[in-house]
């Protein structure tokens, strides 16, 4: 089945650790998108991907890195210099061109800082 | 800036009833607004809407845009347990690749 994994679900960190997320689609989707989701605030835009080796930042960017060096995977690094990193982090993909504006999520992984 | 607000942030009520989630929204250059359904994990996709006045449907789900006054309507009519869920209203504008989404309306529907 085509979809999205996210591994791993639930991740505990101690404070000053990089933790990495993986995000790998089989949708063959060019668009992919990190969203971090906490209680009464919706789900904001961390970092977008449209190519392969190319990647914008979203509203709340800082602490936190990525990289398309695939079309199928976008993991994500939370570092030590984000100050609050304990959230649910939800990636997803869509297909590029005007008729396609659907996106399509993963289950998501829960970070807990220690 | 561009925003989406949902009202309310959370409902709770009884099976049979019929509820309204509410989303508006102020975006630069309109294109698309999306509703989805979160139980806990993955959100999962309802409706796609980009003109106004065009309802779309799918069993005991509804959804309406209006363009003129920047809103759309989630209806659920018959609710049962398994409707319970956090809905999302995300908007996209013409330009760029992103998504702007709501705080979302929190449902229960208590047996």
């Amino acid at each position: 089945d085509g979809g999205i994994t996210q591994s791993p679900k639930y991740l505990f960190r101690k404070e000053g650790q990089n933790v990495t997320l993986s995000c790998e689609q089989n949708l063959n989707h060019d668009a992919m998108y990190w969203y971090r989701q906490d209680p009464g605030q919706g789900l904001r835009l961390i970092y977008y991907s449209q190519i392969v080796n190319d990647f914008q930042k979203g509203d709340i960017a800082e602490g936190y890195s990525v990289s398309r060096e695939k079309k199928e995977s976008f993991p994500l690094t939370v570092t030590s210099a984000q100050k609050n990193p304990t959230a649910f982090y939800l990636c997803a993909s869509k297909v590029q061109g005007a008729g396609a504006n659907v996106l399509t999520f993963g289950a998501g992984s829960r970070l807990t800082v220690l | 800036e561009d925003k989406v607000v949902q009202s309310p942030l959370s409902l709770v009520v009884h099976e049979g009833d019929t509820v309204t989630l509410n989303c508006s929204y102020e975006v630069t250059n309109f294109r698309s607004l999306l509703w989805y359904k979160q139980e806990k994990k993955a959100p999962t996709f309802l409706f796609m809407l980009t003109s106004s006045g065009i309802e779309k449907k799918s069993g005991r789900l509804s959804s309406i845009l209006d363009k003129k006054e920047l809103f759309s309507i989630l209806n659920i009519t018959a609710t049962q347990t398994g409707d319970s869920a956090v809905y999302l209203c995300a908007v996209s504008p013409n330009t760029g690749n992103q998504f702007y989404f709501g705080t979302g309306t929190s449902l229960t529907v208590i047996p």
